[in-house]
């Protein structure tokens, strides 16, 4: 069974440019939740995707979009990027979006650097 | 609204000491609780969830107790090693299927 696999690890990008992660989720997984997790502290919810459509969303600006696909990976991208989206950026995976108890299975993320 | 709060670290303990780290939250209703652990240059894993009041999850030695009436869910261990040094997050699912995340607490275990 192949685990959460996310890409790319590491990333530099300038302000005001655009960025897409990518993120493949478990095997038997229709959810993807991404976080973006800022040094030293705990992971913020961006949004949920469940079945290629949007199933949740955080407290995040509308240059953060997603997508899903039809083999349930997806894809988080940020426009007009800003130097405080320097973070590393978090893809789960799950059976579904239910909310009692449904565990979360996390990729190693990867570190965007904005200069 | 929802929130999770757990003590601040570092949290610096010997081989074989006790562990406690504290969390509480604030929600509405009765949310899912879990605790996940970051080992140094890996992923977040699930180290053990409890789905309604008086739940006790438990894994790898370690324990939490979902107590309502005191709206906490504190990790414990009876005897660290080395290789616990992480750190350890405290979490609640909201409505919404989001997870609510603490700040995060670092455990450093000295030999």
């Amino acid at each position: 069974e192949t685990g959460v696999t996310q890409s790319p690890t590491h990333l530099i990008k300038t302000r005001g440019q655009q960025v897409t992660l990518r993120c493949s989720s478990q095997s038997g997984h229709n959810t993807v939740s991404w976080y973006q997790q800022a040094l030293g502290q705990g992971p913020q919810f961006i949004f949920q995707y469940y079945r290629e459509e949007e199933n949740g969303r955080g407290n995040f600006p509308p240059r953060f979009s997603g997508l899903q696909f039809p083999n349930y990976s997806s894809e988080l991208n940020v426009n007009a990027l800003e130097l405080d989206d320097s973070a590393l950026y978090l893809c789960a995976s799950s059976l579904s979006p239910s909310g009692r108890g449904e565990t979360q299975y996390f990729g190693p993320g990867t570190r965007l650097l904005v200069l | 609204g929802n929130s999770v709060t757990q003590m601040e670290g570092p949290v610096t303990l010997s081989e074989e000491a006790f562990l406690t780290i504290n969390c509480t939250y604030t929600a509405t209703g009765y949310p899912s609780l879990f605790w996940y652990v970051q080992y140094p240059g890996e992923g977040l894993q699930l180290l053990l969830k409890a789905t309604k009041a008086d739940d006790k999850g438990s894994n790898k030695g370690f324990e939490a107790t979902y107590r309502k009436e005191t709206t906490s869910f504190h990790l414990e261990k009876g005897s660290v090693q080395v290789s616990d040094s992480a750190v350890y997050f405290c979490a609640l699912v909201d409505s919404n299927y989001q997870l609510i995340w603490g700040a995060g607490t670092k455990l450093i275990i000295k030999p």
